[in-house]
């Protein structure tokens, strides 16, 4: 099956600073990518949508301005959690979309887990 | 509107045992299903999809899910339950794949099992 990747898998960051995380598509093209966060024992709330070179689109509730979604290339996608806030800790999980044979298919990343202290 | 309910947020089975995962789903449209699996600090593989093919799907690791659209149903099934399918367990529905349809999950379900 198709990989995605993500980097870091965990990262602690004092309260009030940036922290971006890196998810790629390792052995094909994704055109969309989603980014979802997963908190203790819940299920994955999808944050945003992205397709390649145009704007995120953010599911309601999300701040855009605080949760920077880059998608800069079919490959790669970030996302930037800016003046992170201990509340912003979570499991953070990227998934890539791409069509094959007149279907999608959507695969996701291992996660990185995000501490803010 | 797309929708799952996952009955049951912690399964217990003995090893050998069958497992039984619910999930009920509401959808306007015709229904993708899918189920996932999810290992600890891990992100989702996928299980199984069913998408308007045959209702009964197959999966890996053993797994099956059957779609029975009178009962508005897509239950994931194993005959006998190993040490290695202890995990928590996503059914998710989209519509049909012709679009920028996302996947929404369930609650999810933890399966145990028992030596």
């Amino acid at each position: 099956g198709a990989v995605v990747s993500q980097h870091p898998s965990r990262v602690i960051c004092k309260s009030g600073t940036s922290v971006k995380i890196e998810c790629r598509s390792l052995d094909f093209q994704a055109t969309t990518m989603f980014w979802y966060r997963q908190f203790p024992k819940q299920s994955l709330m999808l944050m945003a949508t992205s397709n390649e070179g145009s704007k995120a689109t953010y599911e309601q509730g999300v701040e855009k301005d605080k949760f920077l979604i880059n998608h800069a290339s079919l490959t790669l996608s970030t996302l930037t959690v800016t003046s992170a806030h201990p509340e912003d800790s979570s499991f953070y999980i990227c998934s890539a979309r791409f069509r094959r044979a007149g279907d999608y298919e959507q695969y996701f990343g291992p996660g990185t887990r995000l501490t803010v202290t | 509107a797309q929708s799952v309910t996952q009955l049951g947020s912690h399964v217990s089975v003995s090893e050998g045992a069958l497992v039984l995962l619910r999930c009920n789903y509401s959808s306007s449209v015709p229904p993708y299903l899918f189920w996932y699996v999810q290992y600890p600090n891990q992100g989702l593989q996928l299980l199984l999809k069913y998408t308007s093919a045959a209702t009964l799907v197959k999966g890996i690791n053993g797994f099956e899910a059957e779609f029975k659209k009178s009962e508005t149903s897509f239950h994931l099934t194993k005959p006998s339950a190993h040490m290695s399918d202890a995990a928590e367990y996503f059914c998710a529905v989209s519509g049909p794949s012709t679009g920028a349809n996302n996947l929404f999950f369930g609650t999810g379900t933890r399966l145990t099992v028992i030596p």
